[in-house]
């Protein structure tokens, strides 16, 4: 069974540009969620989606944005890109949303701003 | 709001040691994650608990929930270089917004 697949895996980007992230569940899932992890404040949540509607979001400003298509894949984009934003950003995909669900991580893509 | 704290930050054992490594909060728990992270990858589940005073054991892995369910610890028998990596424990609340929140880590180097 394949696992969560994340693309690109790098990518460089240069303050102010936007950018797009990829993500694609473990098929039979349809709960995917988004987090950031940085050295500094470790693994935050971002937003999860499930049945393509944002079911919970963390406290991110509104550059982060994200949404799920009717196969589960999901994508995330953050406008105006800050250095801060550097991080590794990882997607968990669930079969179901709940609080028992086990989260089944992607390896990340690692964003370099610049 | 960092509302787990895991203990210590960073351990750096010989290969054969035993270990403890701990999450605590103020909060109680319906159920508590622990995951594994190796380096370039991303978390693994290792195991769920749910019950106040639940122990439960992988291989060489112990995990026990608190009786209060505030928190739990994690014990490692007889390290090995594989257990290197970075843990971490987790819950998602269940209430309004609910999200996961991740503990700050605990980051294991075992020297062979």
């Amino acid at each position: 069974k394949a696992g969560v697949t994340q693309t690109p895996r790098y990518l460089i980007k240069t303050r102010g540009q936007q950018v797009t992230l990829s993500c694609s569940p473990i098929s039979g899932h349809r709960s995917v969620s988004w987090y950031q992890q940085t050295p500094g404040q470790g693994l935050q949540f971002l937003f999860e989606y499930f049945s393509e509607t944002q079911r919970n979001k963390g406290n991110f400003p509104g550059r982060f944005s994200g949404r799920q298509f009717s196969n589960s894949r999901s994508e995330m984009n953050v406008s105006t890109l800050e250095l801060g934003d550097s991080a590794l950003y990882l997607c968990a995909s669930s079969p179901w949303t709940g609080s028992n669900q086990p989260q089944h991580f992607g390896d990340g893509t690692r964003l370099s701003i610049l | 709001t960092q509302l787990l704290k895991q203990s210590p930050q960073f351990l750096s054992i010989q290969e054969g040691e035993n270990l403890t490594v701990y999450c605590n909060s103020s909060s109680v728990f319906s159920s508590l994650q622990w995951y594994r992270q190796e380096p370039g990858e991303g978390p693994v589940l290792l195991v769920t608990v749910v019950t106040g005073g639940e122990v439960k054991k992988l291989k060489r892995l112990t995990f026990q929930f608190g009786d209060a369910r505030k928190d739990s610890s994690l014990h490692i028998t007889a390290a090995q270089p594989g257990d290197t990596g970075l843990y971490l424990c987790a819950y998602r609340t269940s209430n309004t917004g609910n999200q996961f929140y991740f503990g700050t880590g605990t980051s294991l180097t075992v020297i062979p």
